[in-house]
């Protein structure tokens, strides 16, 4: 089974420009999450989907970042202008169902590695 | 927001040797989950808590879930070099949104 994708791995930016990082989960899994991991700490959720819907955006700094799942299967984070401490690992995780249900997994991609200078 | 205070920060053990870490919070969860997230990869579940009191285990690790709902331990026996990782807990209220602490960086010498 494949598991979930994202690219680009790496990317180094000036501040105030912009960038998008795209994801492709796993077949068939309805749920689309986007974590924001700063180096040293645990990933801290940004966006949640379920299908092509927005389950969870409280975290999500709506004025330089947003993402969209439109056809439920893959999606996009967009961080536009980008500030010196968005620099962090972005990583994208999907589950069938929303995890937390017993007996379903969350399975986490690479991540895709910001640096803005 | 909630906060999950997770210890020790790093561990620096011999191969062979048992490990423990724990995760406390200020507020319960209905859900605890344990992590391992290796060099320039994303966190990988280990093991998922459901209920309070619960102790489950898978292989080499243990973890219990808090009977307060406040608080989860991890345990590792016997620990080998492909146990050198960073260990997350994580709680959730509900289905979905995990709340993550800082992790516990473990270094083990053969």
């Amino acid at each position: 089974e494949a598991g979930v994708a994202q690219s680009p791995r790496y990317k180094i930016i000036e501040k105030r420009q912009s960038v998008a990082f795209w994801c492709n989960p796993i077949s068939g899994h309805a749920t689309l999450y986007w974590y924001q991991q700063i180096l040293g700490q645990g990933p801290k959720l940004l966006i949640q989907f379920q299908n092509n819907g927005v389950v969870d955006d409280s975290q999500l700094p709506k004025d330089r970042f947003s993402a969209e799942r439109l056809k439920g299967v893959d999606s996009t984070l967009k961080i536009q202008p980008a500030k010196l401490e968005d620099s962090a690992v972005y990583l994208c995780a999907s589950s069938l169902v929303p995890f937390g249900n017993s007996g379903n997994t969350i399975y986490f991609g690479e991540g895709s590695w910001l640096t803005v200078v | 927001g909630q906060q999950l205070n997770q210890s020790p920060q790093s561990m620096f053990i011999q191969e062979g040797e048992d490990v423990s870490m724990n995760c406390t919070s200020s507020s319960i969860f209905n859900t605890w989950l344990w992590y391992k997230q290796d060099p320039g990869e994303g966190p990988v579940l280990l093991i998922a808590l459901y209920k309070a009191g619960e102790l489950t285990s898978n292989g080499r690790l243990t973890a219990q879930f808090g009977i307060t709902r406040k608080d989860s331990f991890l345990n590792i026996s016997a620990s080998i070099p492909s146990d050198v990782g960073i260990y997350f807990c994580a709680g959730q209220l509900y289905a979905g949104k995990s709340t993550f602490g800082d992790g516990t960086t473990l270094t083990v010498k053969p």
